[in-house]
């Protein structure tokens, strides 16, 4: 089955860190750009960042509201990439999904999220 | 950086075309992709490119883009189309993705 899945999220205290995973089935991954979007709650789509493919030497790029903050990294050999966040604030609370680029272009495929709360 | 605005809701009754846009700087510059998301679900691609549909999505769903303004339309709207629709965008300035706020379909 082509799908993606996350984990990883949890709750976690203003100034913690957290590593996020997105495990793929399915397809082809080393041939993918892969994304994090979050949402937080009742909010919209926020692009965090992505990883490119090997194709194009894994360069990674950031939101400028989560850089520095974020690495985004993957192992194709285990069809997955990961979110490391750090020193989280509470309005980095949202859910966090993993997607699929078609071609280096729209989002073909999502995860269905992790939840990650900032909170004291 | 890039701004994309979309109307916050739409409202309209089953059978009819919903009209949803998406408004950005010279937005017909730029390809377009849309998506659906419905209540506690991951997002869906419904167009990309403009005017593409994936396959799967119904061809009641269609796009067009010109100018400062990007469109998704809907047709014989069913029920199960109520959700939130998202226009994105590629900036090639700060490479990033741009998402706009979103738009609220609701079917009467």
């Amino acid at each position: 089955e082509v799908q993606l899945v996350e984990s990883g999220g949890g709750l976690v205290q203003p100034g913690g860190s957290l590593r996020l995973s997105c495990v793929a089935s399915g397809f082809s991954f080393t041939d993918h750009y892969m994304d994090w979007v979050r949402q937080a709650p009742g909010k919209g789509l926020e692009w965090v960042g992505r990883s490119r493919n090997k194709a194009n030497s894994y360069i990674t790029e950031y939101a400028a509201s989560v850089k520095g903050r974020i690495s985004i990294s993957r192992d194709d050999a285990q069809n997955s990439v990961y979110l490391q966040m750090n020193n989280l604030q509470t309005d980095d609370t949202a859910v966090y999904y993993c997607a699929r680029e078609r071609a280096a272009g729209p989002s073909d495929l999502w995860g269905r999220g992790t939840l990650v709360i900032v909170s004291s | 950086s890039y701004a994309l605005t979309q109307t916050p809701s739409v409202s309209v009754a089953p059978g009819k075309t919903a009209t949803i846009s998406c408004g950005g700087n010279n937005i017909g510059t730029k390809s377009v992709h849309w998506y659906q998301q419905k209540p506690g679900q991951a997002p869906v691609l419904v167009i990309y490119y403009d005017t593409d549909r994936p396959s799967g999505i119904p061809e009641r769903f269609s796009g067009s883009n010109s100018g400062n303004t990007a469109t998704l339309t809907i047709s014989r709207v069913e029920a199960g189309d109520e959700a939130d629709y998202y226009c994105q965008v590629w900036d090639s300035v700060t490479y990033h993705w741009v998402f706009g706020g979103g738009t609220k379909l609701a079917v009467l």
